[in-house]
């Protein structure tokens, strides 16, 4: 998975109460993102980071946050959850240059809110 | 809106045949269309990447098309394996900020 983890890799937990994903990557590359995947969607990207502390939404930002203080983690975080944020959640990181725009994932955190 | 299609129903084929999985999309004019395998429990990955001014291209048996006309691509797996066997993705690329557009994806399966 090109050097990135996320913990957990599951979680259950209740509405109402916070959760905070974590990305790692060990390749140093410019670009992170958290995407969420569900059935019939596909992946939608939630927010991404073309830096440290540069962050910008995605399609489905709303009920997310995300935080970016070195390059090699990336948080999203879920103020409190909802049932509807039951999903897969992956990282992927790029290094934008002139002739690849490919993005590596990682293996995914199975959010379960109850 | 913007919106990305593909095969609606899974893709059954007998092994050593040639599998076309299609990527429809509307309302969008991507510069790059890329291909992602995923298999499950597993993040996808990064197959191939066709630029708007490609009309294929071509890895190991492994063959995308990309008609910008017809607003489609075209992904083949030729001498198909039930290795091959997993949910392809398509994807358009927007080229600021290098933000990606997934597909809902195809499942495949190739039976021995």
């Amino acid at each position: 998975d090109a050097g990135i983890t996320q913990s957990p890799r599951h979680k259950v937990t209740e509405t109402g109460t916070p959760v905070t994903l974590r990305c790692h990557q060990t390749e140093n590359h410019r670009y992170m993102y958290w995407y969420r995947q569900d059935p019939g969607h596909g992946l939608r990207l939630i927010h991404y980071s073309y830096g440290v502390k540069d962050t910008d939404k995605g399609e489905v930002s709303d009920g997310y946050s995300v935080s970016r203080s070195k390059t090699e983690d990336f948080l999203l975080t879920l103020e409190s959850a909802t049932s509807s944020q039951t999903s897969v959640y992956f990282c992927a990181i790029s290094e934008r240059g002139v002739m690849t725009y490919e993005q590596y994932f990682g293996p995914g955190t199975r959010l379960t809110v109850t | 809106s913007q919106k990305i299609e593909q095969n609606s129903e899974a893709l059954n084929i007998q092994e050593g045949k040639t599998a076309t999985l299609t990527c429809n999309y509307t309302n969008y004019s991507p510069a790059y269309l890329q291909w992602y395998r995923q298999d499950p429990g597993r993040g996808p990955v990064f197959l191939l990447l066709i630029r708007e001014n490609e009309k294929e291209k071509r890895k190991e048996r492994l063959k995308v098309t990309f008609d910008t006309t017809l607003k489609q691509s075209l992904f083949h797996i030729t001498a198909s394996q039930p290795a091959d066997s997993a949910t392809y993705l398509c994807a358009l690329l927007k080229t600021s900020y290098d933000k990606v557009i997934f597909g809902p994806g195809t499942s495949l399966s190739v039976i021995p």
